[in-house]
């Protein structure tokens, strides 16, 4: 399995851009999570779900930030409009409904001018 | 409020020794913990897990343990070599219907040959 993939890689965009960041879970996995990594606040869960459904947003900053998985083997992130302090790296995770292992993805760094 | 405590001061040891990481946690009442290892400009991996109900996970030179008196856990990396050296991160479960993981600040461990 290829694990799982994240694009892009590295985002850098100006303040007021809207971006998207892209998941694809490994195949037959039904939970997926997003975090948001700093230096500042460490790893933190934006949102996770569970077979396309969210589950719990609470850790989703504010309005500007949204996400949806539309099938089971794609979500986004969306961050509209975007500003320099979501300059983060963003992980996707994704587990197996009898496993509690996280497998994360490489990350989107991003970068707001 | 939660709190979930790593020592924030890097770990330097030498090459053989036992690496010992610590993490504390207040206001939690976890129904199990999970130890991360991250490198440099990657995802967390997944090294163990312990239920509330353990004491002690094995695997290989890694070795954790749990005490939910003292609210700690302890995780142990015998005859340390320097590939061991990342970032190592703990998290903590709420209960065992939901994955939201708390993460904390992590560790890094520095194993010098």
């Amino acid at each position: 399995d290829a694990g799982v993939i994240q694009s892009p890689r590295h985002e850098v965009t100006e303040m007021g851009q809207e971006v998207t960041l892209r998941c694809k879970p490994i195949s037959g996995h039904d939970y997926l999570f997003w975090y948001r990594q700093t230096m500042m606040r460490g790893l933190e869960l934006l949102i996770y779900f569970n077979n396309n459904v969210p589950i719990d947003d609470s850790g989703m900053p504010e309005d500007r930030f949204s996400a949806k998985m539309p099938n089971a083997s794609f979500s986004t992130l969306k961050i509209q409009p975007s500003e320099p302090r979501d300059s983060a790296v963003y992980f996707c995770a994704s587990s197996y409904h009898s496993q509690e292992t996280q497998y994360f993805g490489p990350g989107t760094r991003l970068l707001v001018l | 409020s939660q709190k979930i405590e790593q020592n924030s001061e890097a770990l330097n040891i030498q090459e053989g020794k036992t690496a010992t990481l610590t993490c504390n946690y207040t206001n939690y009442s976890p129904a199990y913990l999970q130890w991360y290892r991250q490198d440099p400009g990657r995802g967390p991996v997944f090294l163990l897990l312990i239920r509330e109900n353990e004491k002690e996970k094995r695997k290989e030179r890694l070795k954790v343990t749990f005490d939910t008196t003292l609210k700690q856990s302890l995780f142990h990396i015998t005859a340390s070599q320097p590939a061991d050296s990342a970032t190592y991160l703990c998290a903590l479960a709420a209960d065992t219907g939901r994955r939201a993981l708390t993460f904390g600040s992590g560790t890094r461990l520095q194993v010098q040959p």
